[in-house]
C-alpha cells in the first residue's frame, strides 16, 4: 500500500524568502507523484507532477520539485515566495490499483507567508 | 466552462436527514472519485468509479452510497446523517490509464446540526 508523509504541518516564511516543503512516500511499485495547492475555501489545484523522465519538475507559480528515488522524496521548492502563496499544500502519490490510479494524499502543509 | 462542478457548495442539515451531493465533469474522463476532507484538512478517498463500476470502496459507512448514472456524473447519497459527517466533500475525475492528475471540484461543505 502506498503512503505519503509530509513532515511539516505548518511552515511560516517571510515574503521573498525561499521555501521547501518536504514530502516522503512509500510504495512497493513505481508511482506517480503530485503536488496540489488549496487556497482558502477552494478546491485543489495541481501545481506540478512527476510521471517519468527528468527528476526536476517545474510547475506553475514558480514552484519546482525534485524526485529522489533513493530517498523516496519529492520535496517542493520556491526560491522567493509571495503573500499570495499562502495556502495549504498537499503531496500525493498514485499507483495503479484495479485499473484506476487512486491518489493518496499527505496530511498537508500550511504555508504562511509573512509580510 | 467548469471542468468538475459540484452542487450544492454549502449544505446545512439536521441529524437523521438524507441528502445528496451532485457532481458532473466535462473532461471526458472515465474515472470519478469522492474525497472527504475533515476539519484538520486531511483528505481521504471514499469511492472511485471507473466506467460506471465501483472499483474502490474504502471503509466508509454504508450510509454513504455513490451513484453514477453515466461516465460524466457521480452523485453521493448520504442517509441518516450524523454529526461526524460534517466535512468538506470533494468530487474529482481523471483518466484511468494514464496516471495523470485528478481534477477537483470546488467542494461541498456539509454541516450537520
Amino acid at each position: 500500500a502506498q503512503s505519503v508523509t509530509q513532515l511539516d504541518s505548518q511552515v511560516p516564511v517571510f515574503e521573498e524568502a525561499p521555501v521547501e516543503l518536504r514530502c516522503n512516500y512509500s510504495s512497493s511499485v513505481s508511482v506517480y507523484l503530485f503536488w496540489y495547492v488549496q487556497y482558502p475555501n477552494q478546491g485543489l489545484q495541481l501545481l506540478l507532477k512527476y510521471l517519468s523522465g527528468s527528476t526536476l519538475v517545474k510547475g506553475i507559480n514558480g514552484f519546482e520539485a525534485e524526485f529522489n528515488k533513493s530517498q523516496t522524496s519529492f520535496h517542493l521548492r520556491k526560491p522567493s515566495v509571495h503573500i499570495s502563496d499562502t495556502a495549504e499544500y498537499f503531496c500525493a502519490v498514485s499507483e495503479n490499483g484495479a485499473g484506476s490510479y487512486q491518489l493518496t494524499f499527505g496530511k498537508g502543509t500550511k504555508l504562511s507567508v509573512i509580510p | 466552462d467548469t471542468a468538475v462542478s459540484q452542487t450544492p457548495k454549502y449544505l446545512v442539515t439536521q441529524m437523521g436527514n438524507d441528502k445528496s451531493i451532485k457532481c458532473e465533469q466535462n473532461l471526458g474522463h472515465d474515472t470519478m472519485y469522492w474525497y472527504k476532507q475533515d476539519s484538520k484538512k486531511f483528505l481521504k478517498i471514499m469511492f472511485s468509479y471507473n466506467n460506471k463500476e465501483l472499483i474502490i470502496n474504502e471503509t466508509v459507512p454504508n450510509r454513504f452510497s455513490p451513484k453514477s448514472p453515466d461516465k460524466a456524473h457521480l452523485n453521493l447519497h448520504i442517509n441518516s446523517l450524523e454529526l461526524g459527517d460534517s466535512a468538506v466533500y470533494f468530487c474529482a475525475s481523471s483518466h484511468s490509464d494514464r496516471g495523470t492528475e485528478a481534477f477537483f471540484g470546488q467542494g461541498t461543505r456539509l454541516t450537520v446540526v
